[in-house]
């Protein structure tokens, strides 16, 4: 069983819409990170979130951390092409002692067709 | 800044041959990992360091081997290709902190026939 959910697992949808994919736990995390995967490519951090109820902006990209801290929210508006690529989220791991290694979710596979 | 240098990008290596994937960080980061990613599978851990001499199976080790003699570099082994170790993997690293971001490497795309 994965510790991180994410859904949707893909998602293909026209350029302007807006979208909103989502990262769950039955566990609380001190924090949250969103990656980007583009093909080829290593992920890179777009977000840290860490305070319960936080939201943040990155552009066209909207981030919130839930007030339990055991989930969070990526919103995109009017995505872009430029927007395709693997979401994947990401938290220290929540057992007791051991935040040295980072649960990652499987992703969302977003494509954004012009 | 270089950041996180994996070699080589590419290989194809035939059923029970060996080989070193190389991993060199240049941030002084003390945590570094190897991941392999299969489509559709996530991140899969399979090594982990958190300082020089000091290593830590994940959630697939068998198979592979590490060692962590500096702090820059984290070298990976594999000592008997199998075709199940076919895989995209990729060596990250970040600060100590829990809410440190990982830098990873550009992944390198194994075959084994």
């Amino acid at each position: 069983t994965q510790l991180l959910e994410q859904s949707p697992q893909f998602l293909s949808i026209q350029e302007g819409e807006n979208l909103t994919v989502y990262c769950n736990s039955s566990s609380v995390f001190s924090s949250l990170q969103w990656y980007r995967q583009e093909p080829g490519e290593g992920p890179v951090l777009l977000v840290t979130v860490v305070t319960g109820g936080e939201v943040k902006k990155l552009k066209r990209l909207t981030f919130q951390f839930g007030d339990a801290r055991k989930d969070s929210s990526l919103h995109i508006t009017a995505a872009q092409p430029g927007d395709t690529g693997l979401y994947l989220c990401a938290g220290p791991n929540p057992n007791a002692g051991n935040n040295r290694k980072l649960i990652w979710g499987l992703g969302t596979s977003l494509a954004v067709n012009p | 800044n270089a950041g996180v240098t994996q070699t080589p990008k590419f290989r194809i290596l035939k059923i029970g041959q060996s080989m070193t994937l190389q991993c060199t960080q240049d941030m002084n980061h003390n945590y570094m990992y190897w991941y392999r990613q299969d489509p559709g599978m996530g991140l899969k851990l399979i090594y982990y360091s958190v300082g020089a001499g000091i290593t830590d199976k994940g959630e697939v080790p068998n198979g592979y081997n590490v060692s962590r003699s500096t702090t820059e570099d984290f070298p990976l082994r594999l000592e008997l290709a199998a075709p199940s170790q076919t895989s995209v993997y990729f060596c990250a690293s970040r600060n100590l902190g829990g809410a440190t971001e990982a830098f990873f490497g550009q992944g390198t795309r194994l075959t084994v026939v």
